[in-house]
């Protein structure tokens, strides 16, 4: 079975400055993938981020990046030059097998708030 | 290409009607996914269907939901005699049958409230 944990229940960031949301996960698979989700206050899921257990390099995608550490098992998503329309719920999610079939296991998510 | 629809977008239904939430997949898709969100927390997987064929309903009560995949139509997940612990946001998400493919492409959700 696959678990992910999100330990910060919410988090404060000054506009324009980075930060670095935590996301460790636990699986005895050996292929996974790991997701990243917005979820604003209208409500819909929006994808940021993916990231492959067998990818060489950290997954960027804009502002997003993935800082992937394999051993610690660790998925945390750093979002740089925070924006006001970056206020939101974000949650870590991962798939147990690389493909793209299996349902999605989610983290409790954190609540990001960027102040002005 | 239309995303993931799901409708209706809020529901209010009394304690012991039904409720029936429809998601029409995005074209092309054939595999969908329904999740649970309670206040506050993370999403939680109930089923994976594709067409006509139920693949993995682990996640879902035992008792009074069901969901189908008909080969013609929107995939429907069924509530009956709801109760106020039924009351969620239900998202749907579609992915594309080969398996190279990574994403789940989710839709806007139902809010449902059981009054």
């Amino acid at each position: 079975a696959q678990k992910i944990t999100q330990t910060q229940p919410g988090m404060f960031v000054q506009e324009k400055e980075a930060v670095t949301l935590d996301c460790t996960y636990d699986t005895s698979d050996p292929s996974y993938g790991l997701f990243w989700y917005k979820q604003p206050s209208s409500g819909e899921m929006i994808f940021l981020i993916y990231q492959g257990s067998y990818d060489q390099q950290n997954a960027t995608e804009g502002r997003y990046s993935l800082n992937f550490q394999k051993a610690r098992k660790s998925a945390n998503l750093v979002i740089s030059a925070s924006q006001l329309g970056d206020s939101a719920m974000y949650f870590c999610a991962m798939r147990g097998a690389n493909s793209g079939n299996t349902p999605l296991v989610f983290g409790k998510g954190t609540r990001l708030s960027v102040i002005a | 290409n239309a995303g993931v629809m799901q409708n209706p977008r809020h529901l209010v239904r009394r304690r012991g009607q039904e409720a029936r939430l429809r998601c029409s997949p995005m074209k092309g898709h054939s595999h969908v996914y329904w999740y649970r969100q309670l206040p506050e927390e993370g999403l939680k997987f109930m089923v994976y269907l594709q067409k006509e064929n139920i693949i993995d309903e682990s996640g879902m009560p035992k008792e009074r939901f069901s969901a189908e995949f008909p080969k013609e139509g929107p995939s429907i997940l069924r509530i009956q005699q709801v109760v106020r612990g039924d009351s969620a946001a239900y998202f749907c998400a579609s992915s594309p049958p080969w398996t190279s493919g990574y994403e789940q492409y989710f839709g806007p959700g139902t809010r449902l409230t059981v009054t």
